[in-house]
């Protein structure tokens, strides 16, 4: 079974605080994700990276940077948190090849920035 | 710009009853069409869809696909107090490698 794991379930943190979300998978994915979730607004791409030491920027980049320094870890990182960035986020992999597009997700961290 | 709209946002039935999600798409370029459920955790996979008429089918729950129209339904009979969930749709652009253009979703909640 494909495993995502993401370092908190919850998070709380202050306006200003340099903010840093782990994802780690166990299926040797090329692909990986990085979404926030909004009642009412779905999933909204924030980056997504096809390899190590790659990044593209989703739909919604601005406040937030990624780093993937290693294939099975993908890290969102908020460099100075903002009330607005209060959301649930989620990480989701998958592989390369003819059903590339079936994500994997984690369990999701839900930060609250006060 | 690629879209996938969800109807109804949100529902809410009794046990026994029969529900129909929606999901509309507007994707360039379009291979499939996913959907998951989301408890209070991960989404998880349940179908995907690329060929039109052709009905999935897990237990209670079927997905059809019309490429005709650009929408799915997904169907769950005898609805259970477990269905009780977000269901999303997603739809994917062939040309935009495993990005997937995800709708609002739809909260169902089934009462007993």
């Amino acid at each position: 079974d494909v495993k995502v794991t993401q370092s908190s379930r919850y998070l709380v943190k202050r306006t200003g605080e340099k903010v840093f979300l782990e994802c780690v998978q166990d299926m040797d994915h090329e692909n990986m994700f990085w979404y926030r979730q909004d009642p009412g607004l779905g999933l909204r791409l924030i980056y997504f990276s096809y390899d190590v030491k790659m990044k593209e920027k989703g739909d919604i980049p601005e406040g937030y940077s990624v780093s993937r320094e290693k294939k099975e870890r993908f890290s969102l990182i908020l460099e100075s948190a903002s009330t607005n960035q209060t959301s649930m986020y989620l990480c989701a992999s998958s592989t390369t090849g003819p059903v590339q597009e079936t994500q994997y997700f984690g369990p999701g961290t839900r930060l609250l920035v006060l | 710009e690629d879209k996938v709209v969800q109807s109804p946002l949100s529902l809410v039935v009794h046990e026994g009853d029969t529900v129909t999600l929606n999901c509309s798409y507007e994707v360039t370029n379009f291979r499939s069409l996913l959907w998951y459920k989301q408890e209070k955790k991960a989404p998880t996979f349940l179908f995907m869809l690329t060929s039109s008429g052709i009905e999935k089918k897990s237990g209670r729950l079927s997905s059809i696909l019309d490429k005709k129209e650009l929408f799915s339904i997904l169907n769950i009979t005898a609805t259970q107090t477990g269905d009780s969930a977000i269901y999303l749709c997603a739809g994917h652009n062939y040309n935009q490698g495993g990005k997937l253009i995800f709708g609002q979703g739809t909260e169902l909640s089934v009462k007993p």
